[in-house]
């Protein structure tokens, strides 16, 4: 079993809804992190978080420690929302990364 | 804003030969990783750097894998011979130091295929 699992692996919406991602780990963590890579492309970080909920524009991410849960959260989905979305957990000084969650959204 | 740079960004090799990427990270990070990422799945730490010395190398292949980061600013990895099985997106990524909690910096990744 992978230390941190996410789902759906893949999600498809229309444009204008409302989109959750779900990540689960199993070992001890001090921070969590989401990040998008777009096709092709890089990593780029949206959050990192310990503790609670943090807001960027349409995207809100939050933790619940004591469950070994977090989701992230898309309002008013975009088709440039459409990408992958990772999962990554800080235990010690590694980073363990989930396998993805592809998601595309449709005009 | 200060970016992690990685070059080449594509590279089409056929298997045995050498390739080498190369990556600089964000000024004053001391802490420098290299990432293979296998098309849809997530990354995987092949060597960790602090400063110029590997904290954290257990999952590279020692066999063709290399990396150096000699006066711990930049780093090269290279894979000598290349096989099939090493077509992948290699990142870098560089953060302030290793602990916990710190944020990692990831760069536009090199796309290796091998032919």
């Amino acid at each position: 079993k992978n230390e941190v699992e996410q789902s759906p692996q893949n999600l498809t919406a229309q444009e204008g809804e409302f989109i959750t991602i779900n990540c689960s780990y199993s070992v001890g963590i001090s921070a969590l992190h989401w990040l998008q890579q777009h096709p092709g492309g890089g990593i780029v970080s949206l959050f990192m978080l310990s503790s609670g909920k943090k807001k960027h524009g349409r995207l809100i991410a939050t933790i619940n420690i004591q469950e070994k849960h977090s989701s992230l959260h898309i309002t008013a989905s975009h088709p440039r929302d459409s990408a992958v979305y990772i999962c990554a957990v800080n235990a010690g000084n590694k980073l363990t990364f989930g396998g993805g969650t592809r998601v595309l959204v449709k005009p | 804003e200060a970016e992690v740079a990685q070059s080449p960004r594509y590279k089409i090799t056929e298997k045995s030969q050498a390739v080498a990427f190369w990556c600089d990270p964000i000024s004053g990070h001391a802490t420098l990783y290299w990432y293979r990422q296998i098309l849809g799945q997530g990354p995987e730490l092949l060597v960790q750097f602090q400063d110029e010395s590997v904290v954290d190398d257990s999952q590279l292949p020692k066999d063709r894998f290399s990396a150096e980061r000699l006066k711990g600013v930049d780093s090269t990895l290279k894979i000598q011979p290349a096989e099939l099985g090493d077509s992948a997106m290699y990142l870098c990524a560089s953060s302030l130091n290793w602990r916990g909690g710190q944020g990692q910096f990831f760069g536009p990744g090199t796309r290796l295929t091998v032919l």
